[in-house]
């Protein structure tokens, strides 16, 4: 069955530090790739998407993730994080023969002054 | 574009009564939308798939008796929590893909608060 893993239940990380967001998934195929943010009683709104071609995928907000097919991986970077930038962070994977999400159990994080 | 907006943004109800929650799309047609559920501190859940005219398909363990779907026109899907008891307090997020689009990508409303009392 297809799933998703985020290792990283909570990070913490001091505004202006780098931000790495792991997520790893199990699928046959080449999956389509998301990452999501959420803030507090907020729905999701889309950072940024891969469905094909260049790995390096630039989001909104100053995100970018690298899809790894030898890893399977898919991880969220941000160079220098902004306070703004506390909340949940999901990573999906939409199967390339269905258009369901599935969702890894997410990334809480927290940013200290 | 590409808004999704649900009502109402919370609710509490009182045990063994019905709710309704609206999903619509504003500023495109969406001829499949999702219902996820969401429980504290935790991901999302996908309860069901809302097709426009024809029945929703539910995932394993999902009680469609009780969570009745209805996705009557392109751009509105109502999720009803009947019976309600205080279990099904959640926060509840529908998404919606655009008809007019091949991407699999999924654009999220703002999600609903239900407490059931």
């Amino acid at each position: 069955a297809q799933s998703v893993t985020q290792p990283d239940i909570h990070i913490t990380v001091s505004e202006g530090a780098s931000l790495e967001l792991r997520c790893n998934y199990s699928y046959g195929a080449t999956p389509y790739l998301f990452w999501y943010v959420q803030s507090p009683g907020q729905g999701l709104q889309l950072l940024l998407k891969y469905f094909s071609g260049d790995t390096l995928v630039q989001g909104i907000k100053g995100f970018e993730a690298e899809f790894k097919r030898s890893q399977s991986s898919f991880n969220l970077r941000k160079p220098s994080v902004h306070w703004s930038d506390a909340a949940e962070y999901f990573c999906a994977v939409a199967p390339s023969n269905d258009y369901k999400l599935i969702f890894g159990a997410g990334t809480t994080v927290t940013v200290r002054a | 574009g590409a808004v999704v907006s649900q009502h109402p943004s919370r609710v509490i109800c009182k045990s063994g009564t019905s709710v309704k929650i609206e999903c619509r799309s504003l500023d495109f047609q969406a001829t499949t939308m999702f219902w996820y559920r969401q429980f504290p501190k935790q991901s999302l859940m996908l309860m069901a798939t809302s097709n426009e005219g024809s029945k929703a398909t539910y995932e394993q363990g999902v009680e469609k008796d009780k969570f009745l779907i209805n996705h009557a026109s392109l751009t509105l899907s109502t999720l009803t929590v009947t019976s309600a008891h205080p279990e099904d307090s959640s926060f509840y997020i529908c998404s919606a893909r655009d008809h007019g689009q091949t991407s699999y990508e999924q654009y999220f409303g703002p999600g609903t608060r239900l407490t059931v009392t």
